[in-house]
């Protein structure tokens, strides 16, 4: 296993909650910027959230207002709790490490978890 | 529609030279912004994986038959050599400050003919 794994994915009915949890190892959540991206199946990447050391967060517009980032640092543990779910949710959802202060890329990348939201 | 514009397939033979682009705006790769450009692999079935960083850097691991350049409100990512182990999709990444965080391509699938 690689340092983030992520857990908690699966089959849920639209307009459903779920909340993903990102084990980390080897560094602390709370001294990284973390964020989440998701690919629809068969489509390209896309960012949904960051949440900063300091614990500012930001989130794309389309999961604005429904999907919350958080962390635990007692158990070094990225969250991503997500309300409100469509049918257009349904992706898998990676954990990543932002490089910084070395530059605004990912370095590390979780396996992934499937989310899959039902009509 | 993606922020960053990939094309959606390149192919070449063993040994050849392939090349993507990426192009994108004055928010985001536009020289101005000091914003790097950076580049994943994502071979079938597996999470995407760093290729690329700052433009032309890469990771420890990473073969020298791949190299990235940026200039202007464009970059591009070069296969040399190309092998069939390389056959993957391949993203560009870079910040949008208009957006305040991640842009991606939509991909580019290689294929090794």
């Amino acid at each position: 296993e690689g340092p983030l794994v992520e857990t908690g994915g699966g089959l849920i009915q639209s307009g459903g909650s779920l909340r993903l949890s990102c084990a980390v190892s080897g560094f602390s959540v709370s001294d990284n910027y973390m964020n989440w991206v998701r690919q629809a199946p068969g489509k390209g990447l896309e960012w949904i959230s960051v949440i900063h050391g300091a614990g500012t967060t930001y989130y794309a517009d389309s999961v604005e207002g429904r999907f919350i980032v958080s962390r635990d640092t007692s158990k070094n543990t990225l969250y991503l709790q997500m309300d409100s779910l469509r049918p257009e949710d349904t992706a898998v959802y990676y954990c990543t490490r932002e490089a910084r202060p070395y530059g605004d890329y990912l370095d590390y990348w979780g396996q992934g978890a499937l989310v899959t939201v039902s009509s | 529609q993606s922020v960053l514009t990939q094309p959606p397939s390149v192919s070449g033979a063993p040994g050849q030279t392939v090349t993507i682009s990426c192009t994108g705006s004055s928010s985001n790769i536009g020289t101005g912004t000091g914003y790097g450009v950076h580049w994943y692999q994502q071979l079938p079935g597996t999470a995407p994986k760093l290729l690329i960083y700052n433009n032309n850097n890469r990771p420890s691991g990473v073969p020298d038959r791949f190299s990235g350049a940026k200039s202007d409100t464009s970059a591009s990512l070069a296969i040399t050599g190309l092998q069939a182990e390389d056959e993957a999709d391949y993203y560009c990444q870079s910040y949008d400050s208009s957006l305040s965080g991640f842009v991606f391509g939509a991909g580019t699938k290689v294929t090794v003919l």
